[in-house]
């Protein structure tokens, strides 16, 4: 199964963009990658998904890189309420999804 | 219902016995996966449907863990002989296309 990689955790500041990268070496040609982000005690919350070309929703933007190896889920203005733990995950071809253990992203004041 | 409803909300058991928890996912959706979540930790893939395929078992841990779907909507996870590893959050979720859509979570402590 297609393994992703993310840092640890990372910080940002209030109103600034936060560019969180995801590493995906092993990724299969029909393979998504995914975005989720889980706010302390609740469900994950889905973000956004690609394939090979760059998405933009109300959310956020999904960069790819070309060789479809990493990618960086990028929010344009962070706030308070975006800190959370947010996981990059492959969608295998079965629909299968295996989370990672995500990056914590504090955004501070 | 609107969402994905999970139950019970909160499990207490004594080590040894067996539970069982509910996901009712959304209405059409043909994908169901359960997750596992310890304390602090990420989400351990355990068991995910899709449709009348034969399940993806490969995430249970052991074989005191179980699932079933039963019509291609409710599933039920069972954990025979409770352990005190098993204390954690179960999470279901639903996809028809690829978002997944998660309930709250079933929070098991074994005792």
């Amino acid at each position: 199964d297609a393994k992703t990689t993310q840092p640890t955790s990372m910080d940002c500041a209030e109103g600034r963009a936060a560019n969180l990268p995801c590493n995906h070496s092993t990724i299969s040609g029909n393979e998504y990658v995914y975005w989720y982000r889980q706010i302390h005690s609740q469900g994950p919350q889905y973000i956004i998904h690609g394939l090979k070309n760059n998405e933009t929703n109300e959310m956020a933007s999904l960069i790819i890189t070309e060789d479809r190896k990493s990618s960086t889920l990028i929010l344009p203005h962070a706030t308070l309420r975006d800190t959370a733990v947010y996981y990059c995950i492959v969608r295998l071809y079965t629909g299968k999804l295996i989370f990672g253990q995500g990056t914590t992203l504090q955004v501070k004041p | 219902g609107a969402g994905v409803s999970q139950s019970p909300s909160n499990k207490v058991t004594e080590k040894g016995k067996d539970v069982e928890l509910r996901c009712d996912p959304i209405s059409g959706h043909t994908a169901l996966y359960w997750y596992r979540q310890s304390l602090g930790q990420g989400l351990e893939f355990l068991i995910y449907f899709q449709g009348n395929s034969a399940p993806d078992k490969s995430g249970l841990p052991s074989d005191r863990f179980s699932a079933e779907r039963t019509g291609g909507s409710v599933s039920t996870l069972t954990i025979q002989r409770t352990q005190q590893e098993d204390s954690a959050v179960y999470l279901c979720a639903s996809s028809w296309s690829g978002e997944l859509f998660f309930g709250e979570g079933s929070r098991l402590t074994v005792l």
